[in-house]
């Protein structure tokens, strides 16, 4: 089945700055891959997903990047804010009737 | 759309006792998903439905995890007996099929004294 390898699981920068955070996957056949962002003590939300017909989308700050060739799909975050602080999961799967596989999760801490 | 929802918000009970969790998922939605969350092993897939029916439990971690979905609005995980390790948040998550994402519910957390 699919597994998924986060990194790093914890990342501290300074507002402003710019933070990446990788995932790679095993099955060559997964084709979605979402985000999600987890502040304290509420649920995980989905904040941008990309599929494997696409190597790179973004939202605003936020991008994702995807290498299928090397199975590995990046969250990048730009210029930083204190309310970015929260735990990241990447995931992956098939699109349809498979569950996603998660990561172990990323803690991104921004440091006014 | 009120999104997932999940009862109760907390729960705090002694070892032993009977735990029930509930779902309703996003209407429309045909898949519904548990998920158990603790520290030490992130987010764990316990069962998953499709139709109200079970695809796959392999992540329920004992006999003692049961769950149901006995209609498209409704599901209920259920703890008997519960056991201090029991301890985590739980999540109820739905999506359609064919399209993702999954949408999470605000979760249970459970304590068990």
């Amino acid at each position: 089945g699919e597994n998924v390898e986060q990194h790093p699981s914890t990342l501290s920068v300074q507002e402003g700055d710019s933070a990446v955070i990788k995932c790679t996957y095993s099955d060559s056949a997964s084709n979605y891959f979402p985000w999600y962002k987890q502040e304290l003590g509420k649920r995980p939300q989905l904040i941008i997903d990309i599929r494997s017909n696409v190597g790179e989308k973004k939202d605003q700050r936020i991008a994702v990047t995807l290498n299928k060739t090397a199975k590995h799909f990046s969250l990048h975050i730009t210029e930083t804010q204190p309310e970015d602080s929260a735990v990241y999961f990447c995931a992956a799967t098939l699109s349809g009737n498979t569950p996603l596989v998660f990561g172990k999760g990323t803690r991104l801490s921004v440091i006014a | 759309d009120a999104g997932v929802i999940q009862s109760p918000r907390h729960e705090v009970t002694e070892m032993g006792q009977e735990v029930t969790l509930r779902c309703k998922p996003i209407s429309g939605h045909d898949y519904l998903f548990w998920y158990r969350q603790t520290m030490m092993r992130g987010l764990e897939l316990l069962i998953y439905f499709n139709n109200n029916v079970p695809i796959d439990d392999s992540g329920m971690p004992e006999d003692r995890f049961s769950a149901k979905m006995p209609n498209a609005s409704f599901s209920t995980l259920k703890i008997q007996p519960s056991e201090p390790r029991d301890s985590a948040v739980y999540f109820c998550a739905s999506s359609s099929q064919g399209v993702k994402p999954q949408h999470f519910g605000d979760g249970t957390r459970l304590s068990i004294l």
